[in-house]
């Protein structure tokens, strides 16, 4: 069975960082495509970024280019999401997904980030 | 960026009964590149149907999908009571994927 299990949330001040982490098991994590979505408080799901199986082509929305990094130690079986300049609008539960290179086919629980001073 | 637009935003519905959840697409999603997704309330989503119309792993018959170009369709032909939460369309047509707003399948 896949699990992904993320941590790394919490509340940080506007402008600060944050690194999420979402540890695999039960798959090949190095041959899988991994995506991250976030969730506003009572909004819909809105898709972050992914990373391909080696680390080497990362795609982001435009809300975060420029601010957040996408990356993945296969090593560790673990996916990261380097958060800077945090906003308020960046509030939301974040899920780490993978299992094909336009969506996904599982899911983590997700972490919960709020931005707030 | 391809913008997912679901209709209607809540349908409510009795167990038995049939649901069709519209989403329609800004621009042509080639290669039927569309995903839903079923959420239920404090969980992840849960992956129903890629390319349009293939079911994922474990998703039962009565979850069909349908459409291509910039219409598409999930239909449950017969709701049962798990079946009432939020769904969700996706396209992986371009290189930014996007969701749609979402459709809140509640019980009359």
């Amino acid at each position: 069975e896949v699990q992904l299990v993320e941590s790394g949330g919490g509340l940080v001040q506007p402008g600060g960082s944050l690194r999420l982490s979402c540890a695999a098991s039960g798959v090949t994590f190095s041959n899988e495509w991994m995506h991250w979505v976030r969730q506003g408080p009572g909004k819909g799901l809105v898709w972050v970024s992914r990373i391909n199986s080696d680390g080497s082509y990362t795609t982001y929305a435009d809300s975060v280019k420029g601010r957040f990094t996408i990356s993945r130690d296969n090593a560790k079986n673990t996916l990261y999401l380097q958060m800077n300049s945090l906003g308020a609008e960046d509030t939301a539960v974040y899920f780490c997904g993978g299992g094909n290179s336009g969506y996904s086919r599982y899911w983590g629980q997700g972490t919960r980030v709020t931005v707030s001073s | 960026e391809v913008v997912l637009t679901q209709s209607p935003g809540t349908l409510s519905l009795s167990p038995g009964e049939r649901a069709a959840l519209s989403c329609r697409a800004s621009q042509t999603i080639n290669n039927n590149y569309l995903a839903w997704y079923q959420q239920k309330p404090g969980q992840a989503p849960r992956l129903l149907i890629y390319g349009a119309s293939s079911r994922a792993t474990g998703i039962p018959d009565r979850f069909s999908g349908s459409g291509s170009g910039t219409d598409f369709t999930l239909t449950i032909s017969r709701l049962e009571p798990e079946d009432f939460a939020v769904y969700y369309c996706q396209q992986y047509t371009t290189s930014l994927l996007t969701f749609g707003g979402g459709t809140k399948v509640e019980i009359k």
